[in-house]
């Protein structure tokens, strides 16, 4: 079956480290999208990737770095310049901008 | 840019009952409006879209309207069932890219 697939589901991190959150999709979808939801709250953008080997910053993307080397795979990588990464991560794709999201199941991240 | 607002925050409603949430968008040449549900711990999930070249498409008990001309948009479920309870968002395009609304809780009571 198609789908996109988060992974770790859960995720520790120590303060200071860096942490990378994966996501994989087999939809043969061209855009990727990273956000950032906290408790109670909205979807908020961080990087998203209409084409392989190029990304665009969102809203969020201050202490956050993205690759989009391989259609199929878009890591998020969480650096310690992130001040306050705790947070559940979701990633998506679609076949283009003006297309339903597929949404992953998501990662959440806790710093300790 | 796009900017949506998503009313109400919250909604709770019996069994049975319809529940209606609202959003309204900026950019007039916005033509894709989906709706998503998130349940508890999971990814938002597409439930139900439209395009702006019609004005209500129906899904079994959900249904979604579009004014055009007030540039709001609607999500409506009918006969509401306690699966139903989730965080349901709207979006609409920018540029080359969704912009969501800020979510509405809908809670249904058995």
């Amino acid at each position: 079956d198609g789908g996109i697939t988060q992974s770790p589901k859960y995720l520790f991190r120590k303060e200071g480290q860096n942490v990378t959150l994966s996501c994989e999709q087999n939809l043969n979808h061209d855009a990727m999208y990273w956000y950032r939801q906290d408790p109670g709250q909205g979807l908020r953008l961080i990087y998203y990737s209409q084409i392989v080997n190029d990304f665009q910053k969102g809203d969020i993307a201050e202490g956050y770095s993205v690759s989009r080397e391989k259609k199929e795979s878009f890591p998020l990588t969480v650096t310690s310049a992130q001040k306050n990464p705790t947070a559940f991560y979701l990633c998506a794709s679609s076949l283009q901008e003006y297309y339903g999201y597929t949404f992953g199941s998501g990662t959440r991240l806790t710093v300790v | 840019g796009e900017n949506v607002e998503q009313h109400p925050s919250t909604l709770s409603v019996q069994e049975g009952d319809s529940a209606v949430i609202k959003c309204t968008y900026s950019d007039s040449a916005s033509n894709y409006f989906p709706w998503y549900k998130q349940e508890l711990g999971k990814g938002p999930q597409l439930i139900i879209d439209i395009r702006s070249n019609v004005g209500e498409k129906k899904d079994q008990r959900i249904a979604v309207t579009l004014n055009k001309t007030a540039k709001h948009f609607s999500l409506h479920i009918t006969e509401t069932q306690p699966e139903d309870s989730a965080v349901y968002f709207c979006a609409a395009p920018n540029t080359d890219k969704l912009i969501f609304g800020t979510g509405t809780r809908l809670q249904v009571f058995p």
